[in-house]
């Protein structure tokens, strides 16, 4: 069975600091992808960084960063220069080659503190 | 270009009532997937409809089911309604399927059962 596990209910971090959202999976294939997705008050899932299990080399995407290890089933987000507008939950989600549906962990608020 | 939309936004029915919602896909998707979200916690994966056959289920009952149209719309029909389904429900579409394909989710119909 495939699990995400988000072991941070909460987090908060000073506008334009810098913060990390941790997460962990639990999967016996070797072939996968990892996602997170922000979800605004407004609810919307937002796509903010994919990752392919193939890559060693960490998904970028402007202030998002991942650290993904795979040895250690470990998928981090860091978000650099924080604002206001990142405050959301944050989700992590896993999904198999061949498959479609999203595992996802419980989430992470996040709040940006001005 | 539209994303991901769904109707109604939000709905009150009661027990023992049937409720239909609808989803349309992002223009030249052909994937739609529904997701079940408690307060609290991260989207469950109920259905992935792909070329208008189902191509996955999740671990629902029978009560609820989907069904996807030529125009690649779909609706979700749960039956019977418990206060347990009192939940956000998203709709997600993606160009292809599996391949860690995207998923780009609506805002969601929120469904409250008295």
């Amino acid at each position: 069975a495939q699990t995400v596990t988000q072991s941070q209910p909460e987090m908060s971090v000073q506008e334009a600091e810098t913060v990390t959202l941790s997460c962990t999976y639990d999967t016996s294939e070797s072939n996968y992808y990892l996602f997170w997705y922000k979800q605004p008050p407004s609810r919307q899932m937002i796509l903010v960084i994919r990752q392919e299990a193939y890559k060693q080399q960490n998904a970028t995407e402007n202030r998002f960063s991942v650290n993904f290890q795979k040895a250690a089933k470990s998928f981090s987000l860091k978000i650099s220069d924080s604002q206001l507008g990142d405050t959301a939950m944050y989700f992590c989600a896993f999904t198999l080659t061949g498959a479609n549906n999203l595992f996802f962990g419980t989430g992470t608020r996040l709040t940006v503190i001005p | 270009d539209a994303g991901v939309t769904q109707s109604p936004t939000h709905l009150i029915k009661t027990r023992g009532q049937q409720v239909t919602l609808r989803c349309s896909p992002i223009s030249g998707h052909k994937s739609v997937s529904w997701y079940q979200q408690v307060l609290g916690q991260g989207p469950q994966f109920i259905f992935q409809y792909y070329e208008k056959e189902e191509r996955g289920r999740g671990n629902f009952p029978d009560r609820f089911s989907a069904r996807q149209f030529p125009n690649y719309s779909s609706e979700l029909n749960v039956n019977a309604l418990l206060l347990g389904d009192s939940a956000l429900y998203l709709c997600a579409s993606s160009a292809d399927r599996g391949r860690g394909n995207i998923q780009y989710f609506g805002a969601g119909t929120r469904l409250s059962v008295l």
